[in-house]
C-alpha cells in the first residue's frame, strides 16, 4: 500500500532543543517537500528536494534544516534557532512534472514549550 | 505580489444542497490550479486539477471551473452531504516558481442535515 508516512504523530519538545521529523515514502517520487500550516494560515514552503542529494529553501527556511540521502526519506530537523516552532508539519511527494498532484502524509503537530 | 486568496470564514449549508467555494488569485495568470480536501488532523487530499484551457472540469459531484479573466476559481459540490464537511484549499505554482506548489488558507465547509 503506496503512501507517505509521517512520525510520530504527536511531539513534545522543550525550548532550546533540536528536533528531527521522520518523513518516508514508497511512491517513488522524485521530489519531496516539507510544508508548515498554522491556524487560519495557509500552507507555507519550508524546504524541498527535487532529487537526491539536493534540496531548495522554501518561502520560511529559517530555523531548519533537512537532508536527502535516500529517495524514500526527507527528515525534517527543527533547531533552536526556529523562533516559533509549534506548528503542524505535513510532508509531501510528487513524481516531479510541474502539474503533479501532492500527495501528502498526515502530518507531525510539534509542541515547544 | 502574487497572492491566492480563499474566504477564511465558513461555509455552512444544508444537506443536497449545492456548496460553492471561490479562490482568486492576482498579479498572476497560472497554467493550472488545482483543489484539495483536508480534514482535521490530516494531510491535504487532492481532489481535481484544472488547466487554464479548460473552462469547466467534473469528477462525480465535484465541479471546477477557472475563468482567466475574473482571475477566479469555482469548486462546487452537488448535492452535498455531511461527509463533504472539511477544509477545502487551492492551490497553484507562481511564475518561475519550479514545482513548488502555493496554497490558499483554505475554506471550511460544514454540511448540516
Amino acid at each position: 500500500d503506496g503512501g507517505i508516512t509521517q512520525s510520530p504523530k504527536y511531539l513534545f519538545r522543550k525550548e532550546g532543543q533540536n528536533v528531527t521529523l521522520s518523513c518516508e515514502q514508497n511512491l517513488n517520487h522524485d521530489a519531496m517537500y516539507w510544508y508548515r500550516q498554522d491556524p487560519g494560515q495557509g500552507l507555507r514552503l519550508i524546504y524541498y528536494s527535487q532529487i537526491v542529494n539536493d534540496f531548495q529553501k522554501g518561502d520560511i527556511a529559517e530555523g531548519y534544516s533537512v537532508s536527502r540521502e535516500k529517495k524514500e526519506s526527507f527528515p525534517l530537523t527543527v533547531t533552536s534557532a526556529q523562533k516559533n516552532p509549534t506548528a503542524f508539519y505535513l510532508c509531501a511527494s510528487t513524481q516531479g512534472q510541474d502539474n503533479s498532484p501532492l500527495h501528502f502524509g498526515n502530518g507531525t503537530r510539534l509542541t515547544v514549550t | 505580489s502574487q497572492k491566492i486568496e480563499q474566504n477564511s470564514e465558513a461555509l455552512n449549508i444544508q444537506e443536497g444542497k449545492t456548496a460553492t467555494l471561490t479562490c482568486n488569485y492576482t498579479n498572476y495568470s497560472p497554467a493550472y490550479l488545482q483543489w484539495y480536501r483536508q480534514d482535521p488532523g490530516r494531510g491535504p487530499v487532492f481532489l481535481l486539477l484544472i488547466r487554464e484551457n479548460e473552462k469547466e472540469k467534473r469528477k462525480e459531484r465535484l465541479k471546477v471551473t477557472f475563468d482567466t479573466t475574473l482571475k477566479q476559481s469555482l469548486f462546487h459540490i452537488t448535492a452535498s452531504q455531511p461527509a463533504d464537511s472539511a477544509t477545502y484549499l487551492c492551490a497553484f505554482i507562481l511564475t518561475g516558481g519550479g514545482n513548488k506548489l502555493t496554497f490558499g488558507t483554505g475554506t471550511q465547509l460544514k454540511v448540516e442535515l
